[in-house]
C-alpha cells in the first residue's frame, strides 16, 4: 500500500541548513508527484513545494530562496533542504501524494517529522 | 499568491448543523472545476482528506461530510455533529499551485 514517512534531525541550530528525507513505497516516483507541508506548533499547515513526477520542481514563493526539493528515485526517497533556519522554522513537517489520478489534492500523508529550531 | 481565509472557530452542539466557509481572494475555478478541497485535522495527526473539487466525498467519508461552493466562496458542512468530529478542518486550493486557509476549530457547546 501506499507510503510516506519522513526522517531527519529533530533538533537544527538557528542559522543551519535543515536536511529532511521522505521515503516512499506502494508507488514511483516517476509517476506522482510528492509535496512538503509543514505546521508550526498550535498553527495551520503551509504548503511548501512539490517534487513533480518529471522530476521538475516548484516552490512557495515565501520559502523559495531558502528551500531545495530533490530526489532519488532508486532509493525511492524525495530530500527537502533549507537553510538559514530561524526559531519560527520549528514545525512538524510532512510529505503528500495526490490521489491516484491527480496530484490536485493529497490522499496520503506521511507521520510527519518535528523539527525544532533551537542552540 | 491565493490567500483563502477562515474563520478561528466554530462551536456547535452535538447532533447540529455545523458549517464552516472559506472565502478565496482569486477564483479557483477552472474548465467547470472548483480546485477547493478540505481536510481534517486531529491533534497529533496527519491531515485526512475529507472533500476534493469542492464537493466530491474521499472514499471512506461518511455522508455526514459535505462541501459546495465556487469561484471564491466554499463551505464545508457536517450534519449531523458527532462528538468524533471535534478537530480543526482546512480548506486547500490547487488553482495555482497550493496554499491551505489558517483552518477552522470545530468545537462542542
Amino acid at each position: 500500500q501506499v507510503q510516506l514517512k519522513e526522517s531527519g534531525p529533530g533538533l537544527v541550530q538557528p542559522s543551519q541548513t535543515l536536511s529532511l528525507t521522505c521515503t516512499v513505497s506502494g508507488f514511483s516516483l516517476t509517476s506522482y508527484h510528492v509535496h512538503w507541508v509543514r505546521q508550526p506548533p498550535g498553527k495551520g499547515l503551509e504548503w511548501m513545494g512539490v517534487m513533480w513526477s518529471d522530476g521538475d520542481t516548484s516552490y512557495n514563493s515565501a520559502l523559495k530562496s531558502r528551500l531545495s526539493i530533490s530526489r532519488d528515485t532508486s532509493k525511492s526517497q524525495v530530500f527537502l533542504k533549507m537553510s538559514s533556519l530561524q526559531t519560527e522554522d520549528t514545525a512538524t513537517y510532512y510529505c503528500a501524494r495526490g490521489s491516484v489520478v491527480t496530484s490536485n489534492w493529497f490522499a496520503y500523508w506521511g507521520q510527519g517529522t518535528l523539527v525544532t529550531v533551537s542552540s | 499568491d491565493i490567500v483563502l481565509t477562515q474563520s478561528p472557530a466554530l462551536a456547535v452542539s452535538l447532533g447540529q448543523r455545523a458549517t464552516i466557509s472559506c472565502k478565496t481572494n482569486q477564483n479557483v475555478d477552472y474548465y467547470g472545476n472548483s480546485y477547493m478541497h478540505w481536510y481534517q485535522q486531529k491533534p497529533g495527526q496527519q491531515p485526512k482528506l475529507l472533500i476534493y473539487l469542492a464537493s466530491n466525498l474521499a472514499s471512506g467519508i461518511p455522508a455526514r461530510f459535505s462541501g459546495r461552493g465556487s469561484g471564491t466562496d466554499f463551505t464545508l458542512t457536517i450534519d449531523p455533529v458527532e462528538a468524533d468530529d471535534t478537530a480543526t478542518y482546512y480548506c486547500q486550493q490547487s488553482r495555482n499551485l497550493w496554499t491551505f486557509g489558517g483552518g477552522t476549530k470545530l468545537e462542542l457547546k
